[in-house]
């Protein structure tokens, strides 16, 4: 699986939107982007993922450059809630297979009020 | 559905006690892995279970034992704990629907454990 680079910290002002990069400039073809949360104490949380085009759910947008070396998570308008680390993660698909998430040091996202 | 649940919470070993970590998934998922997280790092993946009936080691299976007793279950085990693994313990589980690479693992809430 790539690696991927993220920048240690964050801050955001409650209500605006959120913008968590992320570089993944050794990504290969089958490779898809994953985006996890951990709150503080809890398990991970799965957001969104994606694998060239831009993805939307009701939690977050994923927008991944043209030629894949990167992505941003867009949390439209962040609460308090989000406070959390956001891990990237990109991992290949291998049929028949469990495959591990491996996840980094990821970005901590501090809302504040 | 109460998703991926973890048994216990909270427990406290002496070096050389044994224990099972408990996990059950109520999703129907195929495969199930056991990760740990040490303080200021990320998970670290222990032992996994791409189905029912098989278990495969992952990076820091040393020291710790896996059961998948059926498809909704998968304990870990410590045969004789010591202090290197007070950690946190996470459960996971994941479904492949065919042809479609999702592989969206969801947690359960996890086990604090120290061994004194």
């Amino acid at each position: 699986d790539a690696k991927t680079t993220q920048p240690p910290s964050m801050d955001c002002a409650e209500g605006r939107a959120a913008n968590l990069p992320c570089n993944h400039s050794t990504i290969s073809g089958n490779e898809y982007v994953y985006w996890y949360r951990q709150i503080h104490s809890q398990g991970p949380q799965y957001i969104i993922h994606g694998l060239k085009n831009n993805e939307t759910n009701e939690m977050a947008s994923l927008i991944i450059t043209e030629d894949r070396k990167s992505s941003t998570l867009i949390l439209p308008h962040a609460t308090l809630r989000d406070t959390a680390v956001y891990y990237c993660i990109v991992r290949g698909y291998l049929a028949g297979s469990a495959r591990q998430l491996t996840f980094g040091s990821g970005t901590q996202l501090t809302v504040l009020p | 559905n109460a998703g991926v649940t973890q048994t216990p919470k909270f427990q406290v070993l002496k070096t050389g006690q044994s224990m099972t970590l408990q996990c059950a998934q109520d999703m129907n998922h195929n495969s199930m892995y056991w990760y740990r997280q040490d303080p200021g790092m990320g998970l670290r993946l222990i032992y996994y279970s791409a189905s029912e009936g098989t278990t495969d080691k992952g990076e820091v299976p040393n020291g710790y034992n896996v059961s998948r007793l059926n498809k909704r279950e998968f304990s870990l085990r410590l045969e004789s704990a010591a202090p290197s693994q007070t950690s946190v313990y996470f459960c996971a589980s994941s479904e492949d629907p065919s042809g479609r690479a999702r592989k969206t693992q969801y947690f359960g809430p996890g086990t604090r454990l120290l061994v004194l």
